[in-house]
């Protein structure tokens, strides 16, 4: 009963590059979600997504950053030419449909992005 | 205004004491309740559900107050395996779920 998957574990990207984070959620889970946490600061929310379906992205920064959650697939999160500053943990979650109002996410290891 | 608002500690407390964490939420439709863990470095985990009368996991006791819009989290005894970061979390929407997440109270539990 695998939990949610996140690879890579650590990435590390030179300014400029593109970084991908990869998310594939909890079986039976058709919701996304990804945060972004600096050190010593709290989880920041990015974008949820459902399969092909991007259901709130507030707070996905207006450039570089996309998000996508194909029909077949993982959730990949892409951030074009890094800068320092986009150096964090990037965390996914999942969910399943809404249904009795109790579903919770979990939460994958993360993936820590260093851009040097 | 946040969402959700949580004292950030942290909370230092010997061994064998009890604590107690708020948290508020803003959103008086918001429909379900939850407290996180949070280890330095590591992913949230969900530690427990609050429900409307309250419940209790061990040593662990959540507890909800809808007029008043806050959750609290109650520690008995506390271990030094207890010192981490506690989220209190939110979820909204009736057609999907939307969380929100509290900035975390941090507790060191000290010899």
């Amino acid at each position: 009963n695998a939990g949610v998957m996140q690879n890579p574990r650590h990435l590390v990207r030179r300014r400029g590059q593109e970084a991908r984070l990869r998310c594939s959620p909890m079986k039976g889970h058709s919701h996304v979600y990804w945060y972004r946490q600096l050190p010593e600061e709290g989880l920041k929310f990015m974008v949820y997504l459902q399969k092909e379906n991007i259901i709130d992205e507030s707070g996905m920064p207006k450039e570089r950053f996309s998000a996508e959650f194909p029909k077949e697939g993982p959730s990949i999160l892409r951030i074009q030419q890094v800068v320092r500053g986009d150096s964090a943990a990037y965390f996914c979650a999942s969910s399943p449909l809404p249904d009795a109002g109790r579903e919770t996410q979990y939460f994958g290891p993360g993936t820590r992005l260093l851009v040097l | 205004r946040k969402e959700v608002e949580q004292d950030p500690g942290p909370f230092n407390v010997p061994e064998g004491a009890t604590v107690a964490f708020n948290c508020t939420y803003s959103n008086s439709a918001s429909q379900s309740f939850f407290w996180y863990r949070q280890d330095c470095r590591k992913e949230p985990k969900l530690l427990m559900s609050v429900y409307s009368s309250g419940n209790e996991d061990g040593r662990f006791t959540a507890q909800l107050n809808r007029a008043s819009q806050y959750i609290s989290l109650l520690i008995r005894d506390s271990k030094l395996s207890d010192s981490a970061t506690y989220l209190c979390v939110v979820k909204e929407g009736y057609n999907f779920n939307k969380f929100y997440f509290g900035s975390g109270t941090k507790l060191n539990v000290k010899p």
